[in-house]
């Protein structure tokens, strides 16, 4: 299986600020996504990073709230701007490995206060 | 939007009982895969399951597909105390290879 890590974990920010998330795979991985998790919910794609180009955001999600980054095969960053407590969280991204099969990192739970 | 729906959303067993949860979708897939999350972590890989596959098995789960009818069944069999988790079904659907749409989730209690 692919091994993917995000780091923070988790954080609690202030109302106004910004986070950025990253999240790193290893080499199995070609295509990465961010998906969000909000409390008690399913995940939502929030958009697909793309190497060197930008990211492809799903319906409901702006680059402007979420600038995403994936300079390399094997990085993205995720930055969720301007925050507000609808914000909170958990934040994961994926790799898809094996042609299929999509692994999930560990995930960043993000509270705003 | 979610793609899929799963019944039940909760279901609480004894150890050693089996746990069965369904999962239905619209559209077409590429394949369908069931994770697990524990406690609001981050999502564990059980199995996947291609368009063209009927059922599939890994250890004590067992997975079926009905394409006919848009469906999908998980089995835990003789389930443990570790098993107490949320079970997601998600759809690779063929005009968005890539892009899971997941399920609301069966959280699963299995009490010693």
């Amino acid at each position: 299986s692919a091994v993917i890590s995000q780091k923070p974990s988790r954080d609690i920010c202030q109302r106004g600020t910004s986070l950025t998330i990253q999240c790193q795979v290893d080499s199995q991985v070609t295509m990465m996504f961010w998906y969000r998790q909000q409390p008690g919910q399913s995940l939502t794609l929030i958009a697909t990073a793309n190497q060197g180009s930008e990211a492809t955001y799903e319906s409901g999600f702006v680059i402007d709230k979420f600038p995403i980054s994936r300079p390399n095969l094997t990085f993205s960053t995720l930055t969720v701007s301007n925050m507000s407590p609808e914000d909170s969280s958990i934040y994961l991204c994926s790799g898809l490995a094996g042609g299929d099969t999509q692994y999930f990192g560990p995930g960043t739970r993000l509270t705003v206060l | 939007s979610q793609q899929g729906e799963e019944d039940p959303q909760a279901l609480s067993i004894q150890e050693g009982e089996n746990a069965t949860m369904n999962c239905s979708y619209k559209t077409s897939i590429n394949n369908l895969q069931w994770y697990r999350q524990n406690s609001g972590r981050g999502l564990v890989h059980l199995i996947l399951i291609r368009s063209n596959e009927r059922e599939k098995h890994s250890g004590r789960l067992r997975v079926t597909l009905d394409t006919s009818k848009k469906s999908s069944s998980l089995l835990i069999t003789a389930s443990r105390a570790a098993d107490t988790a949320s079970y997601f079904c998600a759809t690779d659907r063929t005009d968005s290879w890539g892009k899971l749409q997941f399920g609301a989730g069966t959280q699963v209690v299995v009490t010693p």
